[in-house]
């Protein structure tokens, strides 16, 4: 079982809907991370968030909103997205440093 | 340009053989980790093996092992004796400034999909 737990699994909305996509882990980490994987591509990043606060937006439009709002959860809220915003969206966190990063099973968005 | 290059989109290797998975990439830092992950179809990322820069002997886990030339900025991935269960796509990764305070991003490249067969 992973340790980062990730809802839903799966979520279909309309380009009008207002959702949000939930992360938490109890490891302690202090580095949360947000990943998009279209089908067949790798992993790009999105946000990274470090001891609750953004460090890093891969200039990702406004659409798409995180929040962490303490240091065991990480949520992504989705607003007005388009059929190409439809992909797996992983969810991940870490020590700093060099330990790899302990990734959720994702959410995987169909946006109609 | 790219950070990190996996050059076989795809490769196959029979029950019980070993196998090499290539990767190579591209940094200007002295300190940075090379990871593996592994992605099955259920569509989770399962952490494989670390290389970190400074490390002098090459890392192993279990089935895998980790060619780390650093001269050549290459890590290739070793999985000996395959199993049913390894077909799965299969990324290398790298995060920069590794030892700096702030968190530092994951950079993959483009995969590689495993089929293991009887």
């Amino acid at each position: 079982d992973t340790e980062v737990t990730q809802t839903p699994k799966h979520l279909v909305m309309g380009m009008t809907n207002k959702k949000s996509l939930k992360c938490e882990q109890h490891m302690g980490h202090r580095a949360m991370y947000w990943y998009k994987q279209k089908a067949k591509k790798p992993p790009e990043l999105m946000f990274v968030y470090s001891y609750e606060k953004l460090s890093i937006n891969e200039s990702v439009p406004s659409r798409f909103s995180p929040e962490c709002p303490n240091s065991s959860l990480l949520n992504l809220h989705l607003h007005a997205l388009q059929p190409e915003d439809s992909a797996l969206y992983l969810c991940a966190s870490s020590p700093r440093g060099r330990t790899p990063l302990h990734f959720g099973n994702g959410t995987r968005l169909t946006v109609t | 340009a790219q950070k990190i290059t996996q050059t076989q989109p795809g490769m196959f290797v029979q029950e019980k053989e070993a196998v090499t998975l290539d990767c190579t990439y591209d940094t200007s830092d002295q300190s940075y980790g090379l990871f593996w992950y592994k992605q099955p179809s259920s569509g989770e990322m399962i952490f494989l093996i670390y290389q970190g820069s400074y490390d002098e002997q090459n890392a192993t886990e279990g089935r895998y092992s980790l060619n780390f030339q650093k001269a050549r900025k290459s890590a290739n991935l070793v999985i000996s004796a395959s199993q049913l269960g390894d077909s799965a796509m299969y990324f290398c990764a790298m995060r920069e400034g590794i030892n700096t305070g702030t968190a530092s991003k994951l950079t993959f490249g483009t995969g590689t999909r495993l089929q293991v067969t009887l």
